[in-house]
């Protein structure tokens, strides 16, 4: 258990669906992410929220749609999904700077397992 | 570009014995080298970081160095053991820190 949790575990969509994926961390982290793993590709970065403002959007479609309403909360909205959209996707956290944690080292949740069909 | 790799792509090794998990980076202008450990289906543990001052650092039966200069970075595992059968991925830290490149991840299967 890293404290990060991440719900649902598993989602299959339909291409004109919409449906959310929610993160929550428990280790009073500042900075949280979204990252997309798909078979035989490395993980992949997708957001970055720093202090509840997003710093980083890294060329991601606008079907995806993150939303974080506070430091302990992050969402991944998502509609008009294509099927290579299906991946395990990732959330972490890390403590910006300062705090008793080494700086900037990452706790990842268990995923979400996305099925676009 | 930046670019995290990892050779070998999947390695079995008997119990018992040491495994080397190479790690190489393109930019040498890292803030930090995390090492994470990957069971299937699952999220990632994070192992190991390695600040770009530091040289390397220990858990247990880990060791994690780094050579800035030379763009590598090394996980050793001693007496492995099966439950260390997994998928060991490397991260580096860019300028920022907090944005993380993976490499493609090094699967490790121990024999009992």
């Amino acid at each position: 258990e890293t404290g990060v949790t991440q719900t649902p575990r598993h989602l299959v969509m339909g291409m004109t669906n919409k449906k959310s994926l929610k993160c929550e961390q428990h280790l009073g982290h500042n900075a949280m992410y979204w990252y997309k793993q798909s078979a035989k590709k490395p993980l992949e970065l997708m957001f970055v929220y720093s202090l509840e403002e997003r710093v980083e959007n890294n060329s991601v479609p606008s079907r995806f749609s993150p939303e974080c309403p506070n430091s302990s909360h992050l969402f991944l909205h998502l509609h008009t999904l294509q099927p290579e959209d299906s991946a395990l996707y990732l959330c972490a956290s890390s403590q910006e700077s300062g705090g008793g944690a080494a700086p900037y080292e990452q706790y990842f949740g268990p995923g979400t397992r996305l099925t676009v069909t | 570009k930046q670019e995290v790799t990892q050779i070998p792509a999947a390695l079995s090794v008997p119990e018992g014995e040491n495994l080397v998990l190479n790690c190489s980076f393109t930019d040498s202008a890292i803030y930090n080298l995390q090492w994470f450990r990957q069971d299937p289906g699952k999220g990632l543990t994070s192992l190991l970081l390695i600040q770009s001052s530091q040289r390397e650092q220990t858990s247990g039966r880990l060791n994690a160095s780094l050579d800035k200069s030379s763009g590598r970075s090394t996980l050793y595992i001693a007496a492995s053991q099966p439950g260390d059968s997994a998928t060991y991925l490397c991260a580096r830290g860019g300028a920022a820190g907090n944005k993380l490149t993976f490499g493609g991840g090094t699967r490790v299967l121990v024999k009992p």
